[in-house]
């Protein structure tokens, strides 16, 4: 089965620095997600992406996040200056469709801890 | 503001044994869906439902949606070591909405 695949797996970094997370969704899919997990918490939406620009955003999205397709295979996500508080694990996810019966495909995510 | 609740949030049984786990909303969806999660995993899509009723059998589990399409189960039958794991319902209002997640049922069998 295709799969989305996530870099890194694991992303340590200071307060203050900015971060890039990375993600090759399926190479045929036009719907693009990002969702973070706090540990022990519920899996959050953040953002969805479509047709090059962002779809919808929830009220953790603020002006610290950013996503970005820059070519027809990666769909990045850029936290500008980190706080320890964006620690959690972070899954991009992609579908073919908007359609409520498509799959949403996961990526097994990028654990994100900020010192 | 759409909402998923699940219940039990943990649960653990006896190999053998079988379990219901209840996903609950205000809001009305057009789907539901059900994922399984491993451990530094991400989720993984287990049965999508859609129509208000509908009855869907993966080996030993059954999901059904209800009719009102606010609320489904997940029944597992003779449950097995290799049940465990956190089981996410998630539901998406209309086509083309994002997908949002309820909480989550931790289970672990025991054998």
């Amino acid at each position: 089965e295709p799969e989305v695949t996530q870099t890194p797996s694991h992303q340590v970094t200071q307060m203050g620095q900015e971060v890039i997370l990375r993600c090759v969704p399926i190479s045929n899919h036009l719907y693009f997600y990002w969702y973070r997990q706090i540990l022990g918490q519920k899996v959050e939406f953040l953002v969805s992406f479509y047709n090059n620009e962002i779809s919808e955003k929830s009220e953790i999205f603020d002006d610290q996040f950013s996503v970005e397709r820059p070519d027809g295979s990666n769909f990045t996500l850029k936290i500008r200056s980190t706080k320890l508080e964006d620690s959690a694990m972070y899954f991009c996810a992609s579908r073919l469709t908007g359609a409520t019966n498509e799959k949403l495909f996961f990526g097994s995510g990028t654990q994100l801890s900020v010192l | 503001t759409q909402l998923l609740e699940q219940s039990p949030q943990f649960l653990s049984i006896q190999e053998g044994e079988n379990l219901t786990v209840y996903c609950n909303s205000s809001s009305v969806f057009s789907s539901l869906q059900w994922y399984r999660q491993e451990p530094g995993e991400g989720p993984v899509l287990l049965v999508t439902v859609v129509t208000g009723g509908e009855v869907k059998k993966l080996k030993r589990l059954t999901f059904q949606f209800g009719d009102a399409r606010k609320d489904s189960s997940l029944h597992i039958t003779a449950a097995q070591p290799g049940d465990t794991g956190l089981y996410l319902c998630a539901g998406q209002e209309t086509s083309y909405d994002k997908v949002i997640f309820g909480p989550g049922t931790s289970l672990s069998v025991i054998p």
